[in-house]
Parts: C-alpha cells; sequence; structure tokens
C-alpha cells in the first residue's frame, strides 16, 4: 500500500493557468510538507502542516497555497502559473516527535509551458 | 543556519567496485539528525537511513554501510561490491527543530553511475 501518494503524477500546463496537486498519507502521520526540487536536483521545503496548523512557511510566492483539511492530506494550489514554477513537487510526512523520518511521496512532475 | 555539503558532484564507477559518497554538515544545534535518500531514475525519494546526534556507532545494512564521525561533522556513505541498480541521486541531509516541527536541509546530492 502506498504511504505518501500524490496526484497528479505528471501535469503539463499553459502559462497562467491555475492548478492543485493533492497529497494524502496512510501512515498515521500528524506532520505533513511540501518540498520542491528544481532543474538541478536541489531540494528545499515549501511548507509544513503540524495537524492542520502552518507551522513553516519558507520565502515562497503567495501564488502557492497549501491547503490542509485533515492531518492525512495536504494539498497545494498554485495561482497564475509561470514557466520558473516549472519543478518536481515532492509531498512528505512525519510523526511530529523528535527526528523522526520523513517519508516522501513519489513527486509530481509540473512543467509550464 | 545549518548547511550540508556533498562536495562530488558525479560519481563513475564499474561494478563490483566499492565507493564512498561523502556528506560534511553544519549546525549549531547539540541534538540533530542526519539522513540519506536514494533517488533512483524513476524519481522518487528512498529513505535509507536515520543517524542521531548522539549514536556515533557505524551501521551496515547489506552492502551499505555508513561512517558517522561528529569530531569532523560528517556522515559518508559506503556502497560495496556495487551494482547498476544502485545507480542513483544520493542525498545528504540534516534535520532541525524549526518552531514546533522539523525540517530537512538536503546537500546537493551526488550522481552515481555505475557501469556494467
Amino acid at each position: 500500500d502506498t504511504a505518501v501518494s500524490q496526484t497528479p503524477k505528471y501535469l503539463v500546463t499553459q502559462m497562467g493557468n491555475d492548478k492543485s496537486i493533492k497529497c494524502e498519507q496512510n501512515l498515521g502521520h500528524d506532520t505533513m510538507y511540501w518540498y520542491k526540487q528544481d532543474s538541478k536536483k536541489f531540494l528545499k521545503i515549501m511548507f509544513s502542516y503540524n495537524n492542520k496548523e502552518l507551522i513553516i512557511n519558507e520565502t515562497v510566492p503567495n501564488r502557492f497555497s497549501p491547503k490542509s483539511p485533515d492531518k492525512a492530506h495536504l494539498n497545494l494550489h498554485i495561482n497564475s502559473l509561470e514557466l520558473g514554477d516549472s519543478a518536481v513537487y515532492f509531498c512528505a510526512s512525519s510523526r511530529r516527535t523528535t527526528g523522526n523520518t520523513i517519508y516522501f511521496g513519489e513527486g509530481s512532475w509540473l512543467t509550464v509551458v | 543556519a545549518q548547511k550540508v555539503t556533498q562536495a562530488q558532484t558525479e560519481i563513475s564507477v564499474v561494478e563490483k567496485e566499492d565507493v564512498t559518497l561523502d556528506c560534511v554538515y553544519e549546525t549549531r544545534d547539540t541534538t540533530y539528525y542526519l539522513f540519506w535518500y536514494k533517488q533512483p531514475p524513476s524519481g522518487e525519494l528512498v529513505f535509507l537511513i536515520r543517524r542521531n546526534s548522539f549514536d556515533e556507532q557505524n551501521e551496515i545494512s547489506g552492502r551499505y554501510s555508513w561512517n558517522f564521525q561528529k569530531s569532523t561533522s560528517s556522515f559518508n556513505f559506503t556502497i560495496t561490491a556495487s551494482q547498476v541498480v544502485d545507480s542513483a541521486v544520493y542525498f545528504c541531509a540534516l534535520s532541525e527543530a524549526v518552531g514546533s516541527a522539523r525540517q530537512l536541509t538536503f546537500g546537493s546530492g551526488t550522481q552515481l553511475t555505475v557501469l556494467p
């Protein structure tokens, strides 16, 4: 069974569109994350939610808005997509307790044309 | 701010060779956690190991072994008798506390290519 699942896996869309990536985890974790991997493979955190509360909000454009309807889901909505938003977006989850392993989804490849 | 350095951008070896991937970190935390993740060509991020700062014992798991040296702030990863399936990007990461959460700071990754 998939532990952290995100959809869609591939997304090609035009500049200016609005799109969402959904994420669900069935691990019983209380903390979820969104990470972005750029074309050079560099991974950087975007957001972190704990029990539906926003904990970490790195410097990302306001066009990116995470939404956590419950602690098993963390969706990422992106408005007015730009070419520079093309990247792989990884959802992840962990237990809140110190040092717990963060498990990642399979990634969503977003291409803006 | 913490930092993770993987100085080897790309490594290429022939199958059955041993290879070591280097990781050097910086942190002011006294308690911290180090990780290695593997990203195969299919793109997913696979957890390999977690090590806390109080446990300096080396660990071996099959052909994989990890050498944690607090004195040199290094957490190196060795693959013994490499195989073609080991070809992937390997990331070292450091976990820090941010408020009530923790976040991972990743190194830039090492692309390992194992040739048949």
